[in-house]
C-alpha cells in the first residue's frame, strides 16, 4: 500500500526539541522530492520545508529557519524533521506529503495522516 | 511579504454551484503557479483535489473543476454535496521550491 506515516510528536516543553519521522511504503521514496506542512490550531495549512531526493537542497519558511532541519534516509524510506528550541507556536499537527516536482509541475500527492506536536510547560 | 489570498467561508445549497478563488498579494496567478487545491475536514488528512491549475486528482469527482479567472486561480464545486462540506486551501509554488498556502476556506453546504 502506497502510505506515508508520520510518527515523533507528543507534548514537549518550550526550548526543548523533537524529532519527527515519516515511514514511507508502497512506492520508491527516493525519487521523490518531500515536504512537512503543519497546521496549528484555529489556523491554515502552512508548509514548512522541502528537500530533494538525494538530500542535497533543502528549503524552509522563513519562520523556521535556524531551528528546523529536514532530513531523509533513503536507505531507511524515511522522512525526518528535527525541531529545536521549540515555541508554543510550533503547536500544530505535522503532516509529510510527497511532491511532485516535475517539468511544468509541482505539487503535493500523497499524504500522511499527521503527528501532533504541543509546546506547553 | 507574499501572501495567499482565500475567502474565509463561503456557502453553497445542495445542488447548487460554488466558485471559490485564489489569488496572490503582489500580482497575478498564472499556470506558472502550479495552483493546486486541497480538501481538509476536521481530524483528516488533506486530501489532494486539484493540481496543474485543472488537472483532478485520482479519485476526485468530476464536480470538482479548477481554472484560472481574472488573474486568480479558481476551484469550481457544481452540484455541491452535502459531504463537500469541508475545508479548501490553494497552494501556489512561488519558484526555487518554496510553497505557499492560501488561509483557507470553510465551505458550508445548506
Amino acid at each position: 500500500e502506497v502510505q506515508l506515516v508520520e510518527s515523533g510528536g507528543g507534548l514537549v516543553q518550550p526550548g526543548g526539541s523533537v524529532r519527527l519521522s515519516c515511514a514511507a511504503s508502497g512506492f520508491t521514496f527516493g525519487s521523490y522530492w518531500m515536504t512537512w506542512v503543519r497546521r496549528a490550531p484555529g489556523k491554515g495549512l502552512e508548509w514548512v520545508a522541502n528537500i530533494k531526493q538525494d538530500g542535497s537542497e533543502k528549503y524552509y519558511v522563513d519562520s523556521v529557519k535556524g531551528r528546523f532541519t529536514i532530513s531523509r534516509d533513503n536507505a531507511k524510506n524515511s522522512l525526518y524533521l528535527q525541531i529545536n528550541s521549540l515555541r508554543a507556536e510550533d503547536t500544530a499537527v505535522y503532516y509529510c506529503a510527497r511532491v511532485v516536482a516535475a517539468l511544468r509541475k509541482w505539487h503535493f500527492d500523497l499524504w500522511g495522516r499527521g503527528t501532533p506536536v504541543t509546546v506547553s510547560s | 511579504q507574499t501572501v495567499v489570498t482565500q475567502e474565509p467561508s463561503f456557502s453553497v445549497s445542495p445542488g447548487g454551484t460554488v466558485t471559490l478563488t485564489c489569488g496572490l498579494s503582489s500580482g497575478s496567478v498564472s499556470t506558472s503557479s502550479y495552483p493546486s487545491w486541497y480538501q481538509q475536514t476536521p481530524g483528516q488528512a488533506p486530501r489532494t483535489l486539484i493540481y496543474n491549475t485543472n488537472t483532478r486528482a485520482s479519485g476526485v469527482p468530476d464536480r470538482f473543476s479548477g481554472s484560472i479567472l481574472a488573474n486568480k486561480a479558481v476551484l469550481t464545486i457544481t452540484g455541491a454535496q452535502a459531504d463537500d462540506e469541508s475545508e479548501y486551501y490553494c497552494m501556489l509554488y512561488l519558484g526555487s521550491a518554496i510553497s505557499l498556502f492560501g488561509g483557507g476556506t470553510q465551505l458550508t453546504v445548506l
